[in-house]
């Protein structure tokens, strides 16, 4: 069954300072897809990135960067020089590829709520 | 370009009473829809999804039902509330066979049920 842990509940940080997002996952299947969304206070949650259980390269999107390992089954993200603005609940999400279509849930993670302080 | 919307944005109930939540998307045929509930501990939960009209799966047995009447509208409804039904509630859609494609969420209805 898939699982998704994020081990983190709530982290506190001060503005400037780097800080990392763990995400660690359980699947079953060879082919997946790996989630980050970002929720801030408003409540909506909005679409970080999408990586492939075939592509471990790593990315970085500005301040943003994302760190997947297999080995580990981890996808984990880091913000760089953090801002008050990344204040947010942060959520990893799995989905099985199968066969495409509604059926591929997407398996959320309890979230990490950061906390940006100025 | 797409965009989804749903209302109302805050709702308080009393128990016993109906439910009528309403999820639209503009911009796009056929998508496949979503409804989720984030309780108290954040984590995000699957509750129903819909390929098309009329057609609804249910992932967790509950007090809730959901309605497909037209292509890119999604209701989610309850006969009767109970207090473990308050939290917030996000529809969520994707194209249709983008199977593994980002599900881009509304901005929610947050259900308090007194």
């Amino acid at each position: 069954a898939q699982k998704v842990t994020q081990a983190q509940t709530e982290i506190s940080v001060v503005e400037k300072e780097d800080v990392t997002l763990d995400c660690v996952y359980e699947t079953r299947d060879t082919t997946y897809y790996l989630f980050w969304y970002k929720q801030p206070p408003s409540g909506e949650l909005v679409f970080l990135i999408r990586r492939n259980s075939f592509d471990e390269q790593n990315e970085i999107s500005g301040r943003y960067s994302w760190n997947f390992q297999k080995s580990t089954s981890s996808f984990n993200f880091t913000i760089t020089a953090s801002q008050v603005v990344d204040s947010a609940v942060y959520f990893c999400a799995l989905s099985e590829a199968g066969y495409g279509g509604a059926t591929n849930k997407l398996i959320f993670g309890t979230g990490t709520l950061l906390a940006v302080q100025p | 370009s797409q965009t989804i919307h749903q209302w109302p944005a805050t709702l308080v109930q009393p128990v016993g009473s109906p439910l009528s939540l309403e999820c639209t998307v503009e911009g796009t045929s056929n998508p496949n829809l979503y409804w989720y509930r984030q309780a108290a501990g954040r984590g995000l939960q699957l509750l129903f999804y819909s390929v098309g009209i009329g057609q609804i799966s249910s992932e967790v047995p509950q007090n809730l039902s959901a309605s497909r009447p037209q292509d890119r509208q999604f209701i989610l409804s309850s006969k009767k509330l109970l207090l473990s039904d308050s939290g917030f509630y996000l529809c969520a859609w994707r194209g249709t066979g983008e199977g593994n494609s980002p599900l881009h969420f509304g901005n929610g209805t947050r259900l308090t049920v007194t």
